[in-house]
């Protein structure tokens, strides 16, 4: 168990529909890092996340994608109008302190139909 | 552009063998590298990791070495044994970039009995 808590596991959404992931990281850590991957890819970065702002963002990250972490706590990660392409595993991952490693949640897979 | 390279999609291994996983990587800033498991369905494991001011770091049967002048890093798993049979994703990260790790590809490992 890492203590990155990520909801829901899966979620299958008709195309054009709007989803949203919840991510809950290691408590008292102030970096949240937002992933993608698809398969026979590895991780790709999405967003990050230094308490409630939003540092850096991919260019992966369509107007479609927005993503908060209201007070520094938890984070969302929205998609809207979502499209086939959209269809990945979505991760969120946390430091568990002052080190520069990083720990994954479970992960939350979309499938839009 | 590949930053981190993974040039070998998969790998099959004898159990009690040892497994070699290798990466290369182009950005000279990087200066932090990590291995990091990964079982279908679920979130990525982290395994090791490695500073740029060492060239090797071991734990248990996992060691990392790390080559930096050739900008080359390998995973050495030694006993190998079927439960380690996984995709292996090496990541590199700087100082300079918020710690945001860039990934490679992945090896799919298989170790047979």
């Amino acid at each position: 168990d890492t203590g990155v808590s990520q909801n829901p596991r899966h979620k299958i959404t008709k195309r054009g529909q709007n989803v949203t992931f919840r991510c809950d990281p290691i408590s008292e850590h102030n970096r949240l890092y937002w992933y993608r991957q698809t398969l026979g890819q590895g991780p790709e970065f999405l967003t990050y996340f230094q308490n409630e702002a939003q540092l850096e963002k991919s260019r992966l990250l369509s107007d479609r994608f927005s993503a908060e972490r209201p007070k520094g706590s938890f984070s969302t990660l929205e998609i809207q109008r979502t499209e086939q392409g959209d269809s990945a595993m979505y991760l969120c991952a946390s430091p568990t302190g002052a080190g520069n490693t990083i720990y994954f949640g479970e992960g939350s897979w979309l499938t839009v139909v | 552009d590949q930053q981190v390279k993974q040039n070998s999609p998969s790998l099959s291994v004898q159990e009690g063998r040892i497994s070699i996983l290798n990466c290369d990587y182009t950005n000279s800033m990087f200066d932090y590298f990590l291995w990091y498991k990964k079982y279908p369905a679920e979130g990525p494991t982290f395994l090791i990791s490695i500073s740029s001011i060492k060239d090797k770091n071991e734990d248990g049967r996992f060691t990392v070495f790390l080559n930096k002048s050739a900008k080359h890093l390998s995973l050495h798993i030694v006993p190998s044994q079927p439960g380690d049979s996984a995709v292996y994703f090496c990541a590199a990260s700087g100082s300079r970039g918020s710690y945001i790790p860039t990934f490679g590809r992945g090896t799919s490992l298989i170790v047979h009995p």
